[in-house]
């Protein structure tokens, strides 16, 4: 059972570019949420995708986009690329356990570099 | 306000002792969860263990245990046993579950985790 894959696994791009990172999630699971982590600090909250539906979002500007499709993968947008965007992009897919706790399983990440 | 804190930011202990990560939280909702991840340097967060607000008891999970006091809002992690492979980043978070918070977690800034033969 393969768990949650994201790619590309490594990523350059220059200011003010466009940037999309995917996520595949573990089979049976169709929540999706991504994480920004910036180096040295622990993962932020971006938001989350649920039915095709952004269900939550963190504290990102809008330039931050995502999309869920049918089969439940992923996508995570990012335009007009800043200095500060560069970072680990975790993805993580969500199951609930038989007394509703929700258990996050993340991939390894996307590292993206603006330069 | 940060809501997570972590305020060891590296250690080192030796293979086989017992070691244990400091983790406080802040929240005024009265269900939450807590949750321990190890990020080894390949990126990928790994779920250690879970805490719920109104557990009776301190959660286990082979060599983790958690020391939850609820009253001093203190979730600190104990890894039992070192062994080399515990070697990185490991993260407390935190899920304020009636605030419809899912899948959003809180998390603190970390601590390195070294373990020396």
């Amino acid at each position: 059972d393969a768990g949650v894959t994201q790619s590309p696994t490594h990523l350059i791009k220059t200011r003010g570019q466009q940037v999309t990172l995917r996520c595949s999630p573990k089979s049976g699971h169709d929540t999706v949420s991504w994480y920004q982590q910036a180096l040295g600090q622990g993962p932020q909250f971006i938001f989350q995708y649920y039915e095709e539906e952004e269900r939550q979002r963190g504290n990102f500007p809008d330039r931050f986009s995502g999309h869920q499709f049918p089969n439940y993968s992923s996508e995570l947008n990012v335009n007009a690329l800043l200095l500060g965007d560069s970072a680990l992009y975790l993805c993580a897919s969500s199951n609930w356990d038989l007394i509703g706790n929700e258990k996050l399983f993340f991939g390894s990440g996307t590292q993206l570099s603006v330069l | 306000a940060q809501k997570i804190t972590q305020t060891q930011p590296g250690m080192f202990v030796q293979e086989k002792e017992a070691v244990t990560l400091d983790c406080t939280y802040d929240t005024s909702d009265p269900s939450y969860g807590l949750f321990w991840y190890k990020q080894p340097s390949s990126g990928e967060m790994i779920f250690l263990i879970y805490q719920g607000s109104y557990d009776q008891q301190n959660a286990t999970e082979g060599r983790y245990s958690l020391n939850f006091q609820k009253a001093r809002k203190s979730a600190n992690l104990v890894i039992s046993a070192s062994q080399l492979g515990d070697s990185a980043m490991y993260f407390c978070a935190m899920r304020e579950t009636t605030t419809d918070s899912w899948g959003k977690l809180q998390f603190g800034a970390g601590t390195q985790v070294v373990v020396t033969p």
